[in-house]
């Protein structure tokens, strides 16, 4: 069991840019999900993926954001066109079911300039 | 709409300390509710998870209790060490899948 990796750890980019996170739960876990978090305040979810197939999308999740998860296995999430606003950690979690809790990774800090 | 309060928003104590940490959420047609600790630009750790028919759980220093029927649940740290400073964040989930968490308690125990 080596945890939930995320990568990259942290991400600068220039607003208008695209940017790509990867997540990579762990390997028994068949629940993966996307939350987002600012500065003081708790994460939100965004969506969430039962193997392949994704079950749940935050209105948060605006057209600009895709979250795929190919095979059941490492998930992405792209954010199109960034804006300032989309400046946050952005945190993914696995879990093998309701009973077990989650397992959050690291998270992706992300900077829009 | 589910929503989660946790008081206090800090708190500051001297090492050694015993202190509670509280959180309440509006709809108690809960399935578990989890404590977690965030460390300054870090992921989640998880501390303790209750389902909906416990009432609570203990790990090492660390209590957490469940009162489903009045939306409450209180985090228990005893002995505090300057090790235990963080966030603390309490996170409820219902009939769906996702997590709702509160804004957390900043902690900090002074040598």
């Amino acid at each position: 069991d080596t945890g939930v990796s995320q990568d990259p750890r942290h991400k600068i980019t220039k607003r208008g840019q695209n940017v790509t996170f990867r997540c990579d739960p762990i390997s028994e876990h068949n629940r993966l999900y996307w939350y987002r978090q600012t500065l003081g305040q708790g994460p939100e979810f965004l969506t969430y993926f039962q193997n392949e197939a994704q079950l749940e999308k935050s209105r948060l999740l605006s057209d600009r954001f895709s979250a795929e998860r190919p095979k059941g296995s490492f998930s992405t999430l792209e954010i199109q066109r960034t804006e300032q606003g989309d400046s946050a950690m952005y945190l993914c979690a696995s879990s093998r079911d309701l009973n077990y809790g989650y397992t959050f990774g690291s998270g992706t800090r992300l900077t829009v300039v | 709409k589910q929503e989660v309060t946790q008081i206090p928003a800090a708190l500051s104590v001297p090492e050694g300390e015993n202190l509670v940490l509280n959180c309440s959420f509006t709809d108690s047609a809960i399935y578990n509710l989890q404590w977690f600790r965030q460390d300054p630009g870090k992921g989640l750790t998880s501390l303790l998870l209750i389902q909906s028919s416990q009432r609570e759980q203990t790990s090492g220093r660390l209590n957490a209790s469940l009162d489903k029927s009045s939306g409450r649940s209180t985090l228990y740290i005893a002995a505090s060490q300057p090790g235990d400073s963080a966030t603390y964040l309490c996170a409820v989930q219902g009939g769906s899948e996702k997590l709702v968490f509160g804004k957390g308690t900043k902690l900090t125990v002074n040598p």
